[in-house]
């Protein structure tokens, strides 16, 4: 049972930001979260994953408040080339590395 | 290889056929990971492997699904005596490192389509 929740869809246009907001209010002391991407006929892909405050790399920005309990994908001017389905999942350090999905968020950058 | 292979890309069977389907890790990775994933839905795990023994199958739905890792590189999912419900994309993952995000990579998947 997938332990964090995320819209079903969203919608956006060309170069606007685009935030995905995370539920996970069962979050463990030594969870860490996971964002990973999914383009149709491919398998998951790694974006970013972050402790507490706020990381970033060079494909987007993961906010996380003081009490964990949500976090936030922010992908800079989005392209039509990040359509896509966008997992939030935890990770607890040390576990056998199964990853438990929930549904995805599906976005859809329009021209 | 440069990534994870999984052979083939495609498989449509009949109902109560036996199928293989195949995954070719990245060399050297120890840990590999079979998914299922149902259209509109999140990948589902199934088992992980940490070389060549099966750490942990509590995802396997049932006794028509098996794998192997023999060898501890290249596995096998086998199902018998398939059921149209079990028509999904079949994921395989692996990873040097099971405790950091940063060691999976995943595989373009096996369609199967059980007609």
């Amino acid at each position: 049972l997938a332990k964090t929740t995320q819209p079903i869809s969203m919608d956006s246009y060309e170069g606007q930001e685009v935030n995905i907001t995370c539920s996970h209010n069962n979050i463990a002391t030594n969870d860490y979260i996971t964002w990973y991407q999914q383009f149709p006929s491919q398998g998951p892909r790694f974006i970013i994953q972050g402790y507490k405050t706020k990381v970033t790399n060079e494909v987007a920005s993961l906010f996380i408040p003081a009490d964990r309990k949500s976090s936030t994908l922010s992908l800079p001017r989005v392209s039509l080339s990040d359509t896509a389905v966008y997992y939030c999942l935890l990770y607890g350090s040390g576990n056998t590395g199964k990853l438990i999905f929930g549904q995805g968020t599906t976005l859809q950058v329009k021209p | 290889g440069a990534g994870v292979s999984q052979t083939p890309s495609n498989k449509v069977t009949e109902k109560g056929k036996y199928v293989e389907l195949r995954c070719d890790p990245i060399s050297g990775h120890t840990a590999l990971y079979w998914y299922r994933q149902s259209l509109g839905q999140g990948p589902e795990f199934l088992i992980y492997f940490q070389g060549t023994g099966a750490a942990d199958d509590s995802g396997l739905p049932n006794d028509r699904f098996f794998a192997v890792r023999p060898e501890g590189s290249v596995s096998t999912l086998k199902i018998q005596r398939t059921e149209r419900g079990d028509s999904a994309v079949y994921l395989c993952a692996s990873s040097l490192n099971p405790g950091t995000e940063y060691g999976y990579t995943f595989g373009s998947g096996t369609r199967l389509t059980v007609v």
